[in-house]
This record gives C-alpha cells, structure tokens and sequence, in this order.
C-alpha cells in the first residue's frame, strides 16, 4: 500500500538546469498538490490540481510548472532553476475537492538543491 | 486575508510534562482545522481534525485540540508526553469553498528524558 510516491528523493542541480519531479497515488483520489518547506516558513502551496484536467496556482506558482498527466499523476517541473528553489518539495493528495472530503495524505518528499 | 499563527516555533519539555501547542487562525468565514505532525525526514501525517460537531477532538495518540470559535483558536493539548512524541507539529485552515489548506510556520516539540 503505496500511497504518494515522489520521485527523486534527492537532487542536486545547477543553476538554469531543468527538471521534473514526479508524484504518483494509489488511493484514487482526485485532489493533488504541491508544497515546498522551507525552515521557519512553514508548508507553502505552490500548485494544486482539484481533479484530472485542472490546475491553478497556489500561493508560490512563480518558477514552476505542472502537469496533471491522469488522475494517479502530478508532476512538478522547474524549467530554470534558481538557488531560491532550494528546498524540500512534498506531493499530497486528498479524496475531492472541497474543505470537507477529508485530509492530504503527503509523499515522503523530495530534497532539491540548487547551486 | 486567511492565515494560521502558531505562537511558539519551539516548545521544549520534559517526559511525563503537559504541554500546549498553540494556534490562531484568521478567516472572515467558516473554517477546517487540522494538525499535522512530521517526524524526521518523514512526510506530514494527520494528528487530529475538526470538521464539525464537537468542539473537543482527540487522536489515538492522546493529542486532543478544542475548536474555540470565539477566540479563533485550535491549541493542541496533551497532559503527559512521551520522547516519541518529539516532531514538528503544523496546525492548518481550511476555508469553506476554498480548495487551498493554509499551514501555520509549524512548532517543533522536543520532548527531553
């Protein structure tokens, strides 16, 4: 029993290089996020997807893309990356959409590092 | 505009101790509350949740939070910790009609023996 798998969980890049972090679910939810944390910050939510085919933007979208690529996946890409994006990343997912369907249930993480 | 306070970034106590994590919230409607815990290098968990009914919610653990709704408050409250219990704890908001959970900065709890 899997739940949310990301991929990788560690990752060092240089400045200006791309790349895409991957996060899977099992548990057929239809709600899927990503967050960064950041000493002292808290979890930040950089983009969501409220079901297959959407996406929005969260409270840091700025540097990252996102692709819903079916209900199971949700991938993360930084085309450019910037030492600002030095940071640990967790993919959630959650039963649907709305306040009340329930908790995320979050990834293991993905510790990124840009020089 | 939405946001969740937690007072103390870093809380120490000893074993056996009561200790009181706290929370504010800010939201002009209708509020999910939730605390989540992270141990090291782990992913956040779910603790315990409010969602409706009674004010008072407890987890297995022995973590109970009151939903205090005059005071837009949701302390997290144990009367004895273990070492175990040593994580960060997040409190988070969830507005109705909103699909975003706003995290609170998250307090670190180290329990010493």
């Amino acid at each position: 029993n899997a739940g949310v798998t990301q991929t990788p969980k560690f990752q060092v890049l240089k400045t200006g290089q791309s790349m895409t972090l991957q996060c899977a679910q099992d548990m057929n939810h239809n709600s899927m996020y990503w967050y960064r944390q950041d000493p002292g910050m808290g979890l930040r939510l950089i983009y969501y997807s409220a079901s297959e085919g959407t996406t929005d933007k969260g409270e840091v979208p700025n540097g990252y893309n996102v692709s819903r690529l079916n209900k199971r996946e949700f991938s993360l890409r930084l085309e450019s990356a910037a030492p600002s994006q030095t940071s640990v990343y967790f993919c959630a997912s959650k039963r649907g959409a709305g306040a009340n369907t329930g908790e995320l249930f979050f990834g293991e993480g993905s510790r990124l590092t840009v020089l | 505009a939405q946001s969740v306070t937690q007072l103390d970034s870093q809380v120490p106590v000893f074993e056996e101790a009561p200790v009181e994590l706290r929370c504010n919230y800010s939201s002009s409607v209708s509020v999910y509350l939730f605390w989540y815990v992270q141990y090291p290098n782990q992913g956040l968990q779910l603790l315990l949740k409010y969602l409706s009914g009674s004010t008072l919610v407890e987890s297995i653990n022995g973590f109970e939070a009151e939903f205090n709704k005059s005071q837009t408050s949701f302390h997290l409250r144990k009367p004895s910790v273990h070492i175990s219990d040593t994580a960060e704890y997040f409190c988070a908001m969830h507005q109705g009609g909103s699909e975003k959970l706003v995290f609170g900065k998250g307090t670190k709890l180290t329990v010493n023996p």
